[in-house]
């Protein structure tokens, strides 16, 4: 059964570092989408990208984040400058359409740890 | 404000046993209703969706209900297993935005 991949499963990096996480979505999805889980926290929304660009995001998502899709599979969460409370799980999900009611498949999420 | 609470927060329960977890939701626009299954330091992985339309839905040993009037959610967990121990998500998407707006879980334990 196809999965959406995430590499690493764990990143750990200093305050200041840049770290870019990666994604491999199902292959026939067209809608992809980053969350992020601070431990003990609900799963929040960063992002949502179609069609080769951003088509929503969230408060959180600032100046520091950017996503990219550089080839036809990778998709990837950029964080440019790591806070400590960047710290969290970061889910890549995709899905065939948007939302209104569509499955969206989640990786098994890269575990980022800043210090 | 769309919110979405779940109760209890955290469950024990013995090998075999049922159990019933709960979900309210002040979402609206209201478009659908989703339970994920999240195990420890994973993805979640969806159990159901429902519609407006739908009262109850099951996917296996896991039946999840709705009451759109009174906006409240049911998942019914029967003859739990060890692999059932996870977290239990409800997530209900906004009509409007398209949003999910997410609950944080009701940790279930199950032990032998």
């Amino acid at each position: 059964e196809p999965e959406v991949t995430q590499t690493p499963s764990h990143q750990v990096t200093q305050m200041g570092q840049e770290v870019i996480l990666r994604c491999v979505p199902i292959s026939n999805h067209l809608y992809f989408y980053w969350y992020r889980q601070i431990l003990g926290q609900k799963v929040e929304f960063l992002v949502s990208f179609y069609n080769n660009e951003i088509s929503e995001k969230s408060e959180i998502f600032d100046d520091q984040f950017s996503v990219e899709r550089p080839d036809g599979s990778n998709f990837t969460l950029k964080i440019r400058s790591t806070k400590l409370e960047d710290s969290a799980m970061y889910f890549c999900a995709s899905s065939q359409r948007t939302s209104g009611g569509r499955e969206q498949y989640f990786g098994p999420g890269t575990r980022l740890t800043v210090t | 404000k769309n919110q979405v609470e779940q109760s209890p927060q955290s469950l024990i329960i013995l090998e075999g046993k049922n159990c019933t977890l709960q979900c309210n939701y002040t979402v609206s626009p209201f478009s659908n209703l989703r339970w994920y299954k999240q195990d420890t330091g994973r993805g979640p992985v969806s159990l159901t969706i429902m519609t407006f339309s739908e009262n109850t839905k099951s996917n296996g040993r896991y039946t999840a209900t709705l009451d759109a009037d009174t906006k409240q959610s049911s998942l019914h967990i029967t003859a739990s297993q060890l692999s059932d121990s996870a977290s239990y998500i409800c997530v209900v998407e906004a009509g409007n935005n398209r949003k999910l707006i997410w609950g944080l879980g009701t940790s279930l334990a199950v032990n032998p």
